[in-house]
């Protein structure tokens, strides 16, 4: 089965800061979504990457998708503390046909200080 | 403003008593799912509905039970928790399917529960 790897698995950062959140799944990514969550609350979506090379920006927050690495990253730049929260990376893990199910990644817990 | 619900937020019952989370959406989507999320973990896939369709998670318990009367209500059963269900709950839901932007997951607050 498929399994998402994050890296870090914490993340504490100067406000101001740059900082990149890694995904890297074991099988072939048809598509990987970033999500965010905050402490005992649901989650948010940020964005949906579909094709290698692909790019997407939200505010200061960037996802790349590189399907050769069967990896994406997450960068933010110039970091807040409206940045801190759960950072989780998800992936539909069927081959055959799209099913909407997603299996994520085990969270990238930033925290920003002021 | 068009959202998923979900009730109770916090949800206390005894070891064994069956229990009824549920969830609520106004987006009029098609597709509803029931994650459990446990302390530290990601949140894992339960079951879903597609319409009426319901599709199970191979390693789902028995335990866990879901109904979905009409398009907007969801439910999940637990008919005997045992302390190892104790997480967190999500509701999520999406319009369709398919691996595109515009079939994002669309998430509820989740409903913690506690298993005494």
């Amino acid at each position: 089965s498929q399994e998402l790897e994050q890296s870090p698995q914490s993340l504490i950062v100067q406000e101001g800061k740059n900082l990149t959140i890694n995904c890297t799944s074991s099988k072939t990514l048809y598509g990987l979504y970033w999500y965010k969550q905050k402490y005992g609350e649901g989650l948010i979506f940020l964005m949906m990457l579909q094709k290698g090379g692909e790019e997407k920006s939200h505010e200061k927050i960037t996802a790349k998708l590189d399907e050769k690495k069967q990896q994406s990253s997450l960068h933010i730049t110039a970091s807040q503390p409206s940045h801190a929260g759960i950072y989780l990376c998800g992936a539909d893990p069927s081959t055959s046909s799209n099913t909407g199910k997603l299996i994520f990644g085990q969270g990238t817990t930033l925290q920003v200080k002021p | 403003d068009a959202m998923v619900i979900q009730n109770p937020r916090y949800q206390v019952t005894q070891f064994g008593k069956p229990v009824t989370l549920s969830c609520s959406q106004t987006l009029n989507h098609n597709v509803m799912y029931w994650y459990q999320q446990k302390s530290s973990q990601a949140p894992k896939l339960l079951f879903h509905y597609y319409d009426k369709d319901f599709n199970n998670e191979a390693d789902t318990p028995d335990n866990f039970q879901s109904r979905r009367p009409n398009t907007s209500f969801c439910f999940l059963d637990i008919r005997s928790p045992g302390l190892g269900d104790a997480a967190m709950y999500l509701c999520a839901t999406s319009r369709g399917a398919w691996r595109r932007p515009e079939d994002e997951q669309f998430f509820g607050p989740g409903t913690r529960l506690t298993v005494l």
